[in-house]
């Protein structure tokens, strides 16, 4: 069935680094795919999104590019903020698969001033 | 502010019990999802309503049951409770339900089971 794969946390960063968060998934049909975050006490929001192959989705500095040929949407950002301390959760929807979201376990980013 | 809204935001009670959780939409959203979040499961999808019917159903216990009622809110109804139901649920919401919609969250209902 369809799956979603993501680095496990904690992942620790300095302010100011480099992030990238791994996602990868597995789908018979062509999915939607998301990234979703949760800060602490909150629940989830949408992050940013993509539909199709080659699209990047972005938002808040972050972003992610939808990679059909490595089944793939890594998440991205430049410079780090205390402030993107969080759980980060990758997602499919996949219209083939009655369009229920499946979501990975989630990757806490620790970020240190 | 995510304009879902979920009561109670906490529920403390006892290992057989009943307990009913309770969720509104956002304003113009006609599907609801309620998610189950553990530490070991993670975020575990349990069922989803569109415009009062059941449209998709996940891992949810036949313990557990859900509805949605005309004025589009929605309860999760969870009994004969056991220590392993202890976890935060989430309700979401989204404008026609379709996969590529993002979901609006709640900010959850902290169960625990004593």
């Amino acid at each position: 069935g369809d799956s979603v794969t993501q680095m496990e946390g904690p992942v620790t960063l300095s302010e100011e680094a480099f992030l990238t968060i791994n996602c990868t998934y597995t789908a018979t049909g062509y999915p939607s795919l998301f990234w979703y975050v949760q800060y602490p006490g909150e629940g989830l929001q949408l992050l940013l999104k993509a539909t199709k192959a080659d699209d990047k989705g972005s938002n808040k500095g972050f972003e992610a590019t939808y990679r059909k040929e490595t089944t793939s949407f890594h998440l991205e950002k430049g410079s780090v903020q205390v402030s993107d301390s969080a759980v980060y959760f990758c997602a499919l929807s996949d219209r083939d698969r009655d369009d229920k979201i499946i979501f990975g376990k989630g990757t806490r980013l620790h970020i240190l001033p | 502010d995510s304009g879902v809204t979920q009561t109670p935001k906490h529920l403390i009670t006892a290992t057989g019990q009943r307990v009913t959780l309770r969720c509104s939409p956002r304003s113009g959203d006609l599907s609801v999802y309620w998610y189950q979040q553990s530490l070991d499961q993670g975020l575990q999808f349990l069922i989803q309503y569109y415009n009062g019917e059941e449209r998709a159903k996940g891992n949810i216990l036949e313990r557990f049951s859900a509805q949605q009622f005309p004025d589009l809110h929605s309860e999760l109804n969870l009994s004969s409770l056991e220590l392993g139901d202890s976890a935060l649920y989430f309700c979401a919401s989204s404008q026609t339900g379709q996969g590529w919609q993002p979901q609006h969250f709640g900010d959850g209902t902290r169960l625990s089971i004593l």
